[in-house]
């Protein structure tokens, strides 16, 4: 089951980019790095998911380098509603489970 | 189409009760998974059912704690003699395919169930 690591907390202020770097040293060949968004009281929601270089998609981008043992979720231009609990998640399609870890508290700043 | 279907959203049971929680996966699903998540605290998996099947329970406490999905119907996670330490918002997933990988990918997580025992 491969753990991961992020920061545990950021701010930033509207308008500005965001990246969220997760580290996932031993993660798999069979594996895909997974980004989830938690508003309290709610389910996590699949933000994006990647194996490797770069995916973008309407919300976020997602970077993974070559080594694949860490990856960074790009928020462009956050809003006071991207404020969340974030999610980095290494998953595989022979798994049952997944590391959710404590994930990044983002919180937004008029 | 739905979403995934967790009810109730709050339970309140006391000491020595016993508390049963329903999730109805998205439609055509087949794959469902419980986590469980204590306040300030990221998710902790509990179960992987398939219809019928219990698949991976090695989240799941050895005592007092079940869990089905029968053919018919939604997916149960039943919890006996509730003590304080079962506080805790218990979520449900479903998956199209297993793993959550590939062009079916993502797991489709409910709203959860806050469960207070007092």
């Amino acid at each position: 089951l491969a753990k991961t690591t992020q920061p545990i907390s950021m701010d930033s202020y509207e308008g500005q980019e965001v990246n969220i770097t997760c580290s996932h040293n031993n993660i798999a060949t069979n594996d895909y790095i997974t980004w989830y968004q938690q508003f309290p009281s709610q389910g996590p929601r699949f933000i994006i998911q990647g194996y490797k270089t770069k995916v973008t998609n309407e919300v976020a981008s997602l970077f993974i380098p070559a080594d694949r043992k860490s990856s960074t979720l790009s928020l462009p231009r956050v809003s006071l509603s991207d404020t969340a609990v974030y999610y980095c998640l290494v998953m595989t399609n022979t798994g049952n489970q997944f590391y959710f870890g404590t994930g990044t508290s983002l919180t937004v700043i008029p | 189409n739905a979403g995934v279907m967790q009810n109730p959203r709050h339970l309140v049971r006391r000491r020595g009760q016993e508390a049963r929680l329903r999730c109805s996966p998205m439609k055509g699903h087949s794959h469902v998974y419980w986590y469980r998540q204590l306040p300030e605290e990221g998710l902790k998996f509990m179960v992987y059912l398939q219809k019928e099947n219990i698949i991976d329970e090695s989240g799941m406490p050895k005592e007092r704690f079940s869990a089905e999905f029968p053919k018919e119907g939604p997916s149960i996670l039943r919890i006996q003699q509730v003590v304080r330490g079962d506080s805790a918002a218990y979520f449900c997933a479903s998956s199209l395919l297993r793993g959550g990988t590939g062009p079916n990918y993502g797991y489709t997580f409910g709203s959860g169930t806050r469960l207070t025992v007092v």
